[in-house]
């Protein structure tokens, strides 16, 4: 069954670095996003993107975060100067179809687990 | 902010018996809703889900069944086994809009053999 990859599976940074965590959607899919859980909390949205750009983003996603699609392949978050609340647990999620009815939801990617310290 | 509200941290049942895991939602807009399950180290992966212009969707074991005027939907899995256990949580989005999904803190269920 197609998956979404997510590398790597658990980061450590410092806090003020720059990281950027990385994902690999399904190859026919065409809307892509970004996910978070805090631990012991409910995952957040964070960004959707399609068509190269940002179709929606929450307040989480503010000026720190980036997304790009860099080549035809893969799909990144950058996290330009981490803080410490930021750690947490960063999925990737990757849909055929704008319409939920018809995609049966998102697939989503096992997470990165990212811990600012 | 929480729109979407799982408000059982933790259920346990028998294998065998039926679980059933409950949410309830505060924004009148949302009209698809999901449960995704997930374990230790892994995504969540979609489960099932209703659109609010039904009642009741089976899926096997299965049922998701959504009462708009009360704003709650629930789960049921029947009969419930070992493998079912992790963390289960409900989604809901606004299908007309961007259709990011808005979740709940989670239910984990652990069906005891």
């Amino acid at each position: 069954e197609p998956e979404v990859t997510q590398t790597p599976s658990h980061q450590v940074t410092q806090m003020g670095q720059e990281v950027i965590l990385r994902c690999v959607p399904i190859s026919n899919h065409l809307y892509f996003y970004w996910y978070r859980q805090i631990l012991g909390q409910k995952v957040e949205f964070l960004v959707s993107f399609y068509n190269n750009e940002i179709s929606e983003k929450s307040e989480i996603f503010d000026d720190q975060f980036s997304v790009e699609r860099p080549d035809g392949s893969n799909f990144t978050l950058k996290i330009r100067s981490t803080k410490l609340e930021d750690s947490a647990m960063y999925f990737c999620a990757s849909s055929v179809t704008f319409l939920l009815g018809m995609s049966n939801g998102y697939t989503f990617g096992s997470g990165t687990r990212l811990t600012v310290v | 902010d929480q729109q979407v509200k799982q408000n059982s941290p933790s259920l346990s049942v028998q294998e065998g018996r039926i679980s059933i895991l409950n949410c309830d939602y505060t924004n009148s807009m949302f009209d698809y809703f999901l449960w995704y399950k997930k374990y230790p180290a892994e995504g969540p992966t979609f489960l099932i889900s209703i659109s609010s212009i039904k009642d009741k969707n089976e899926d096997g074991r299965f049922t998701v069944f959504l009462n708009k005027s009360a704003k709650h939907l629930s789960l049921h899995i029947v009969p419930s086994q070992p493998g079912d256990s992790a963390v289960y949580f409900c989604a809901a989005s606004v299908r007309s809009g961007a259709n990011n999904l808005f979740f709940g803190t989670g239910t984990r269920l652990t069906v005891i053999p």
